[in-house]
């Protein structure tokens, strides 16, 4: 069965400092990865998806992704952090057509 | 993107009442679509799954006749929350997607917050 796992409910950067948010998961099978963030009070919106091809994968704001098989993780990263990014961050897996979700991690920015 | 609204984006009702949440797509047709519970400082889990026109398949531990749940159209489906308790207090957010996308295309509601007293 697939599982998520976020390493950390929350981590906290000062601004202009790189952004890592750690994602492993367990599959049988090569999976479709998705990281989707929450703002608050609000739904969820796609950051970045892999699918099949290009191991690094480039999202929205600023974000990529790398998938490393080897490591059965697919860490968000941002060079550079900005107070906007302050967020709940999902990294979820697809299981017959079902999202299965990692438990999150809030960003904090630190000014 | 597509567009997933959700109404009402927060409701208080007595314990005892039912609520009923609406979840529209305003710019595509949604064959499926999923409601999920969001518990404070937790991850989603999926209640259940809606084809347009046939019952919505819950997950293990949902109650049905719990969360009653419609998708009588392309763009709208609904879930009421019934007899409502306070540990039916919880963010719920639908998402939808359509059939003519990949499996993993799916579009979220900003949630409904429900305060049951």
């Amino acid at each position: 069965a697939q599982s998520v796992t976020q390493l950390g409910s929350h981590v906290s950067v000062s601004e202009g400092a790189l952004v890592l948010l750690r994602c492993n998961y367990s599959s049988s099978v090569p999976p479709y990865l998705f990281w989707y963030v929450q703002y608050p009070n609000q739904g969820l919106q796609l950051l970045l998806k892999y699918t099949t091809g290009a191991t690094l994968v480039k999202g929205i704001n600023g974000f990529e992704a790398e998938f490393k098989k080897s490591e059965t993780s697919f860490h968000l990263t941002k060079p550079s952090a900005h107070m906007s990014d302050a967020a709940e961050y999902f990294c979820a897996v697809i299981r017959n057509y079902q999202l299965i979700w990692g438990a999150g991690t809030k960003l904090i920015i630190k000014p | 993107g597509a567009v997933v609204s959700q109404h009402p984006s927060r409701v208080i009702c007595k314990s005892g009442t039912s609520v009923k949440i609406e979840c529209r797509s305003l710019d595509f047709q949604a064959t499926t679509m999923f409601w999920y519970r969001q518990f404070p400082k937790q991850s989603l889990m999926l209640m259940a799954t809606s084809n347009e026109g046939s019952k919505a398949t819950y997950e293990q531990g949902v109650e049905k006749d719990k969360f009653l749940i419609n998708h009588a159209s392309l763009t709208l489906s609904t879930l009421t929350v019934t007899s409502a308790h306070p540990e039916d207090s919880s963010f719920y957010i639908c998402s939808a997607r359509s059939g003519t996308w990949g499996a993993y295309e799916q579009y979220f509601g900003p949630g409904t917050r429900l305060t049951v007293t």
